[in-house]
């Protein structure tokens, strides 16, 4: 069975401060997928990055950045000079590979509030 | 601009009468996915469709049924809706490979059900 727990129902900064979002899962498959997603106030869930098991290498897109480690089951998101356009609820997703249900398990989601 | 888009935005209905929500998309992808998510909460898969193949989760409620006439068009339907249906309903669309390859999913704007 898969899992994933973040464990930070909300978080509150204030503009331009650096602010990284935990995600810790299971599962049995050696081969999976993470992925997170945003889902700002007007409600519409918007892919962010996907990464593969096999894929450990981290990866920065302008101020956002992920940091994957298999050892400790971890995939955390780092939004660095946080704005108030960040603010939204962030879900990290799972989903096993072959020989694994291909539907994806969300976790509870991160509620970011980022003040002006 | 290729997208997922539901209709309507906004559905108010009475306790107990039938309401279709509608969900198209231009991807060409071969999965869609309908999502139940209320306030705070992750998004609760209802049921998916893998091409014609329609799969319905465990604990999704006989009341909730689901049509897709072809590729691109998705509907769910609520047969006699509770109070309790309340929610916004997701449109999702991954495109599904047999390789074990997990693409990430593409939402739509979603539909806010409100049951008088």
């Amino acid at each position: 069975a898969q899992k994933v727990t973040q464990a930070q129902t909300e978080i509150s900064v204030v503009e331009k401060e650096d602010v990284t979002l935990d995600c810790v899962y299971e599962t049995r498959d050696t081969t999976y997928y993470l992925f997170w997603y945003k889902q700002p106030p007007s409600g519409e869930l918007v892919f962010l990055i996907r990464r593969n098991s096999f894929d450990e290498q981290n990866e920065i897109s302008g101020r956002y950045s992920w940091n994957f480690q298999k050892s400790t089951s971890s995939f955390n998101f780092t939004i660095t000079a946080s704005q108030v356009v960040d603010s939204a609820v962030y879900f990290c997703a799972l989903s096993e590979g072959s020989g694994g249900s291909y539907i994806p398990t969300f976790g509870r989601g991160t509620s970011l509030i980022v003040h002006p | 601009d290729a997208m997922v888009i539901q209709n309507p935005r906004y559905q108010v209905t009475q306790f107990g009468k039938p309401v279709t929500l509608s969900c198209s998309q231009t991807l060409n992808h071969n999965v869609m996915y309908w999502y139940q998510q209320k306030s705070s909460q992750a998004p609760k898969l209802l049921f998916h469709y893998y091409d014609k193949d329609f799969n319905n989760e465990a604990d999704t409620p006989d009341n909730f049924q689901s049509r897709r006439p072809n590729t691109s068009f998705c509907f769910l339907d609520i047969r006699s809706p509770g109070l309790g249906d309340a929610a916004m309903y997701l449109c999702a669309t991954s495109r599904g490979s047999a390789g074990g390859l997990r693409n990430e999913q593409f939402f739509g704007p979603g539909t806010r059900l409100t049951v008088l």
